[in-house]
């Protein structure tokens, strides 16, 4: 069965405080994995898409790698701004597009 | 810039009626459309995916003669909620597939709030 499973479900961090935040799947058929930032009210905002194990995608203080299994959202430094649920899905070959529950982050003055 | 752009944005109708929410792709022509439904701190709940000429699938649960999607064309869908209930409230987004030549990309809408009164 086709399933995305993000850990951990909320995480506090201080402000500068480096961390990860894990996207595990198991899919038929890996068409491609997105990354996006929901803030709350808001619909989801893109962040990146990653195709192939190996990947590795930057945007300012966020770094997404894929591997076979799961990916990774790194944050560096993070700044009280970057808090909001950070969501994970994979597209099957059929196109069918599986999400995770997301990960709550909030980042600490 | 916003390149999936929803309509409208917040609305509350009265109980019994119905209500048409749009999603535009504005950029590019998404051949395929998705409609999800998300309760507040819950993750998103996918409703149906809408291709573009052809009836939308719907998944598991959701009452296609109630929530009505047509994708008429590669660069809008609509959802109408008919006969609405209070317990139709809720959250309502839309997403776009991009398939460039060089992968795809799956876009978000801002997000329709439905209020049933």
């Amino acid at each position: 069965e086709d399933q995305v499973t993000q850990s951990p479900e909320a995480l506090r961090l201080q402000e500068g405080e480096s961390s990860s935040l894990n996207c595990s799947y198991t899919v038929s058929g890996l068409r491609g994995l997105f990354w996006y930032r929901q803030d709350p009210g808001k619909g989801p905002e893109f962040l990146f898409t990653l195709y192939s194990a190996g990947e590795e995608k930057e945007k300012e203080r966020l770094k997404a790698t894929l591997t076979k299994k799961e990916s990774f959202l790194h944050i560096t430094a993070p700044k009280p701004e970057d808090s909001a649920t950070y969501l994970c899905a994979v597209q099957a070959w059929d196109d069918k597009i599986i999400f995770g529950k997301g990960t709550r982050l909030h980042i600490l003055p | 810039g916003a390149v999936v752009s929803q309509h409208p944005s917040w609305v509350i109708c009265k109980s019994g009626t119905s209500v048409k929410i749009e999603c535009r792709s504005l950029d590019f022509q998404a051949t395929t459309m998705f409609w999800y439904r998300q309760f507040p701190k819950q993750s998103l709940m996918l409703m149906a995916t809408s291709n573009e000429g052809s009836k939308a699938t719907y998944e598991q649960g959701v009452e296609k003669d109630k929530f009505l999607i047509n994708h008429a064309s590669l660069t809008l869908s609509t959802l109408t909620v008919t006969s609405a209930h209070p317990e139709d409230s809720s959250f309502y987004i839309c997403s776009a597939l991009d398939r460039p030549l060089s992968g795809n990309t799956i876009y978000f809408g801002e997000g329709s709030w439905l209020t049933v009164v």
